[in-house]
């Protein structure tokens, strides 16, 4: 299995907090990304990075900002948690040949 | 843009019978084609790919797809469903040269009957 640790798995806020989801990668992959499962929705990219401090946005960027400042280590903050972010959120990582390793996953409930 | 359309958020079968999983995308050009398979509470895990060459593509766990270029579809097949077959299904697309992201569809919710 690849490595890679999502933390916290579970967490429930209240709207407005802040709060941070931190992804770590064993695997030295170049490209590591977010996203967020919703029913109906599949799963839906929020940014992804190609390096270190290279990010990117994906199709749901909008509240989201994204670090990484290690090979290792992609973040993903919601500057002020709102309900409609109420969501699992995946990490995934890719050295480029299109095939994705997920982490299992972190769900948010922000009340 | 490219899309992806997943035919049927749910299916049901019994066990041993046919499993088919529809898959459509839209692209101007074929796309590498992709199926994840996700159980209860886990990460995604892909099942198979394809990228170029033959376009019967075998997986894990006896699933197989085709890839049909005039249909522009992708569907998932296994000739006899298994209890532990019982999962959340999604197809995803890449394009050929353009960056290293995928675009899922809503996903298929597979149930097998005993």
């Amino acid at each position: 299995d690849a490595g890679i640790t999502q933390s916290p798995r579970h967490k429930v806020t209240e709207t407005g907090t802040p709060v941070t989801l931190r992804c770590h990668q064993t695997e030295n992959h170049r490209y590591m990304y977010w996203y967020r499962q919703d029913p109906g929705h599949g799963l839906r990219l929020i940014h992804y990075s190609y390096g270190v401090k290279d990010t990117d946005k994906g199709e749901v960027s909008d509240g989201y900002s994204v670090s990484r400042s290690k090979t290792e280590d992609f973040l993903l903050t919601l500057e002020s948690a709102t309900s409609s972010q109420t969501s699992v959120y995946f990490c995934a990582i890719s050295e480029g040949t299109g095939e994705l390793f997920f982490g299992e996953g972190s769900r948010l409930t922000v009340l | 843009a490219q899309s992806v359309t997943q035919l049927g958020s749910h299916v049901s079968v019994s066990e041993g019978a046919l499993v088919l999983l529809r898959c459509n995308y839209s692209s101007s050009v074929p796309p590498y084609l992709f199926w994840y398979v996700q159980y209860p509470n886990q990460g995604l895990q892909l099942l198979l790919k394809y990228t170029t060459g033959a376009t019967l593509v075998k997986g894990i766990n006896g699933f197989e797809a085709e890839f049909k270029k005039s249909e522009t579809s992708f569907h998932l097949t296994k000739p006899s469903a298994h209890m532990s077959d019982a999962a959340e299904y999604f197809c995803a697309v890449r394009p050929v040269r353009a960056g290293n992201m995928l675009t899922f569809g809503g996903g298929t919710r597979l149930m097998v009957k005993p």
